[in-house]
């Protein structure tokens, strides 16, 4: 059971470049987040999926785009990569628990990017 | 707004001396309260929830509603619970479990 899988772990970019960082999540949960980590700024909740076919915005959306391409699969794009950019990225998933609670986030095991 | 605060940044304590991280938030409603782990090398995983009332890895932490604490404790540190914690409240299921996190707490425990 690989829970959530992210790829790439690491990426080096160049200022203007774009790429696309993949998350899969194995476990059939509806909801799905990416977040960006930054030192004394905790995690930052850049886009999210509450299901399969919907997304919105979160705190930090400037310079990214989303896809939840199925169920499964919730992709974040970098269209044209700044160094403000760089960051660790985690994707989680998350679904309801018994009597609509939260059961609390599972996380990939993030990407760290550097754009130079 | 909402907010979680951990106002440590780095909290050094002697292995077998108790331990407390803090945590405040504000939010309007009713929160769903958490503490995830990160130890050296591994990715975020959740330690526990204030509501399941739950004592995981020898921590507790009770939900405070008059002071919108959320305080993580532990009675005796061990060396093993070197890590990062990170307090963060869920706004629920407003569509999707939207979740706010604190900047964090580095715990290390000295031998």
């Amino acid at each position: 059971n690989a829970g959530v899988t992210q790829t790439p772990k690491f990426q080096v970019l160049k200022t203007g470049q774009s790429m696309t960082l993949q998350c899969a999540q194995d476990m059939n949960h509806n909801s799905m987040y990416w977040y960006r980590q930054d030192p004394g700024m905790g995690l930052r909740l850049i886009y999210y999926s509450a299901s399969e076919g919907t997304t919105d915005k979160g705190e930090v959306p400037n310079g990214y785009n989303v896809s939840r391409l199925n169920k499964r699969e919730f992709s974040l794009r970098l269209e044209s990569a700044a160094p403000s950019q760089t960051s660790v990225y985690f994707c989680a998933s998350s679904d309801l628990g018994h009597q609509g609670t939260n059961y609390g986030y599972t996380f990939g095991s993030g990407t760290r990017l550097t754009v130079v | 707004a909402q907010r979680v605060t951990q106002p440590e940044k780095l909290l050094s304590v002697f292995k077998g001396a108790p331990v407390e991280l803090k945590c405040n938030y504000s939010y309007s409603g009713s929160p769903e309260l958490f503490w995830y782990v990160q130890y050296s090398r591994q990715r975020l995983q959740l330690l526990l929830r204030h509501i399941s009332r739950e004592s995981i890895k020898g921590f507790t932490a009770d939900l405070n509603k008059g002071e919108t604490s959320f305080h993580l404790k532990k009675p005796f540190a061990q060396e093993e619970d070197s890590a990062m914690y990170y307090c963060a409240l869920s706004e629920g299921n407003t569509g999707g479990f939207k979740t706010i996190f604190g900047a964090g707490t580095r715990l290390f425990v000295k031998a």
